[in-house]
């Protein structure tokens, strides 16, 4: 089982709000971890949206809009990237990252189509 | 502005040696992690590892076995070779910068635009 599992795809509408979840293997606590999220678009890297530990422990990506934000959900061992008034701009691929026993480890990503 | 520029050859045959250069302007090495990253054609990110400016090294415990990276200060370039390359090796491989974003936290700001390699005969 992935260390980290995110939805391969998630629809929404432009205006909506959109939530990406990234779950952590059992035996993982979500609560341990900081989750880092990343934006990709086609033909282009990734670019560093925010990371989110705690309410109290978080950091927003410079330039990044306040509409992209950070949780986590402790009771289904997730974190979760809440995109709010979703633009098309916003279509592209997501994932989310932990340093995990001192290796980085990526998510499969999700696909966030905009329509 | 910090650019980075990843270059090497595009085709590498099987079983032979990958090498590639990232090559560092509008900033030093020092004081930084560097770290190699690929994308194989259509799937996710794959984290390769990491050099500090000090020499510490990590890397991703799938590649351990054929993974060298390392930094040239002079040049102001870090490197990175994968051994014994196979099919499953062909991606896009990106350069990056972590940048520490306070306490135990350290972001991925800056990136090169990525170098396909392709492993084929």
């Amino acid at each position: 089982q992935a260390v980290l599992t995110q939805p391969s795809s998630l629809s929404a509408s432009p205006g909506a709000s959109a939530s990406l979840t990234c779950t952590l293997r059992s035996g993982i606590n979500v609560g341990a971890y900081r989750i880092y999220w990343y934006q990709q678009k086609p033909g282009s890297p990734p670019q560093y949206l925010l990371t989110y530990k705690s309410d109290s422990d978080r950091q927003q990506g410079s330039g990044v809009p306040s509409r992209f934000s950070g949780s986590k959900d402790a009771s289904t061992n997730a974190g979760i990237l809440l995109i709010s008034g979703l633009q098309s701009d916003d279509e592209a691929d997501y994932y989310c990252v932990i340093n995990y026993s001192d290796a980085w480890v990526f998510g499969g990503g999700t696909k966030l189509t905009v329509l | 502005q910090v650019q980075l520029q990843e270059s090497g050859p595009g085709l590498v045959k099987p079983s032979e040696t990958l090498s590639l250069t990232c090559t560092v302007s509008g900033g030093s090495l020092s004081g930084y992690y560097w770290t190699w990253i690929r994308q194989p054609p259509g799937e996710g990110l794959d984290w390769i590892g990491y050099i500090h400016y000090t020499g510490n090294i990590n890397y991703s415990p799938s590649l351990k076995s054929r993974v060298t990276i390392s930094l040239d200060t002079s040049k102001n370039q870090f490197s990175l070779t994968l051994n014994s390359v196979t099919a499953t090796d062909t991606a896009l491989y990106y350069c990056a910068r972590f940048d520490h974003c306070g306490g135990d936290c350290y972001s991925l700001v800056y990136w090169g635009q990525g170098t396909l390699v392709t492993v084929s005969s």
